[in-house]
């Protein structure tokens, strides 16, 4: 079956540039989440669409936005990159439709700023 | 966001099972018990749910205290590719993402 696409798996920046991760959910999925993890952390909770539209924010930096586009899919865009930034960024997908529904989790883009 | 509490490692020998507990007290009637498990540098992994009955399913089952107050895990043959953090999570469904607290890490042992 089709699983959370999302690219690029790896990516290296310089401090103060700006960096795009891109995510494709499962087919039919409507609903899109972001997830920072850092070495040694636990994933946190970035931000969420449904829809098109934000539907929960986590604790998202000011520099970084997404957006969720027609085909569903969505982006992270992140600005003004730090060394802090360096984490694994996953996005995950579910279809809202009911409650107790599955949310699946896609491989992750690694992220390194140097 | 209801807590949950869990033990912060565990071990087991391969091939035997595994009981993995978790405490929320805390918990509300529209709560789904989630549990995810993640390997090193993957993505979370989704293992079981339920709301207030015992669930089965290929990789897991869910044993679901009757007040609801505490759940546990059960691996019912652990294999070293069960070595994970595994991760108890309420969430009230819809679209509300899931957060993750500190986890359980197994260890099995050949």
């Amino acid at each position: 079956a089709a699983g959370v696409i999302q690219s690029p798996r790896h990516l290296i920046k310089e401090k103060r540039e700006t960096a795009t991760l891109k995510c494709y959910p499962i087919p039919r999925h409507d609903t899109v989440y972001w997830y920072q993890q850092g070495p040694g952390q636990d994933p946190q909770f970035l931000i969420s669409f449904y829809e098109k539209m934000q539907s929960d924010k986590g604790s998202i930096p000011d520099r970084f936005s997404a957006q969720q586009f027609s085909d569903y899919h969505s982006e992270l865009n992140m600005s003004s990159l730090e060394l802090g930034d360096s984490a694994l960024y996953f996005c995950a997908s579910s279809f809202k439709i009911r409650a107790g529904n599955t949310i699946y989790f896609g491989e992750g883009s690694w992220l390194t700023v140097v | 966001d209801a807590k949950t509490t869990q033990p912060n490692s565990m071990e087991s020998n391969e091939e035997e099972p595994v009981h993995l507990p978790c405490n929320h007290s805390t918990i509300s009637g529209t709560d789904y018990i989630h549990w995810y498990r993640q390997l090193p540098s993957q993505g979370p992994e989704y293992v079981i749910h339920g709301l207030t009955s015992n669930v089965n399913n290929r990789m897991a089952s869910l044993a679901i205290a009757e007040d609801r107050k505490s759940s546990t895990l059960i691996l019912h043959r652990a294999t070293l590719r069960d070595a994970a953090v595994y991760y108890c999570i309420l969430r009230d469904g819809g679209n509300t993402p899931l957060v993750f607290g500190k986890g359980t890490r197994l260890s099995v042992i050949a």
